[in-house]
């Protein structure tokens, strides 16, 4: 039982570019989520699923996208990336009111 | 969504009890206190929850007033190791799915 995998751990992109970051969990679990976290400051929530084919917004939407058609895998895609982007970026799942748990997180560098 | 009230900041003695403090006046009958921890950038880490009678693991204690407006998590032998930031969150089955996380307090447990 892995948990929550993200992939990659590190990326730098030029701006413009676009990249997708992987999460799977194998859980089973039904609620994903995806964060943002700056420097010194909180985690944000991008998006998140109820399930497979369900997703909706978070706090901050804007320059991402996603998509949850299994279970298991919830990737976030950032097309034309730019240096606000640059963030540290967590997935999480749980099962409907139950705790969540969390990825070791991704480390995006946009230059 | 529920918000929660925490102190940016705390210091506490290592081998003292840490008492974290958090108000979320606004909470329903059927939500949760949650609370979870990040140590250095780590993935969230869940520590414990509760409805409203008080909750006691293997690292922390929880305390919940009568009204429910206010919860006490408390680490009864704070180590250096414990030096994280905490996250106090209110989550039940009313909520649409969404887990939002607020700027949470800095504890600093000090030699």
């Amino acid at each position: 039982n892995a948990g929550v995998t993200q992939t990659p751990k590190f990326r730098i992109l030029k701006i413009g570019q676009s990249m997708t970051l992987q999460c799977t969990q194998d859980m089973n679990h039904n609620y994903m989520y995806w964060y943002r976290q700056d420097p010194g400051m909180g985690l944000k929530l991008i998006y998140y699923s109820v399930g497979a084919g369900i997703t909706d917004k978070g706090e901050v939407p804007n320059g991402y996208n996603v998509s949850r058609s299994t279970t298991e895998d919830f990737p976030l895609r950032l097309e034309l990336a730019a240096p606000s982007q640059t963030s540290v970026y967590f997935c999480a799942s749980r099962l409907d009111s139950t705790e969540a748990f969390f990825g070791q997180g991704t480390r995006l560098t946009v230059v | 969504d529920a918000k929660t009230t925490q102190p940016t900041s705390m210091d506490c003695a290592e081998g003292r009890a840490a008492n974290l403090p958090c108000n979320h006046s606004t909470i329903s009958g059927n939500e949760y206190v949650y609370w979870y921890r990040q140590i250095h950038s780590q993935g969230p880490q869940y520590i414990i929850h509760g409805l409203k009678n008080n909750e006691t693991n293997e690292m922390a204690s929880l305390i919940i007033t009568e009204d429910r407006k206010s919860s006490t998590l408390i680490l009864p032998h704070a180590t250096l190791r414990d030096t994280a930031v905490y996250y106090c969150i209110v989550f039940g089955s009313s909520n649409t799915g969404k887990l939002i996380f607020g700027q949470g307090t800095t504890l600093q447990v000090k030699p």
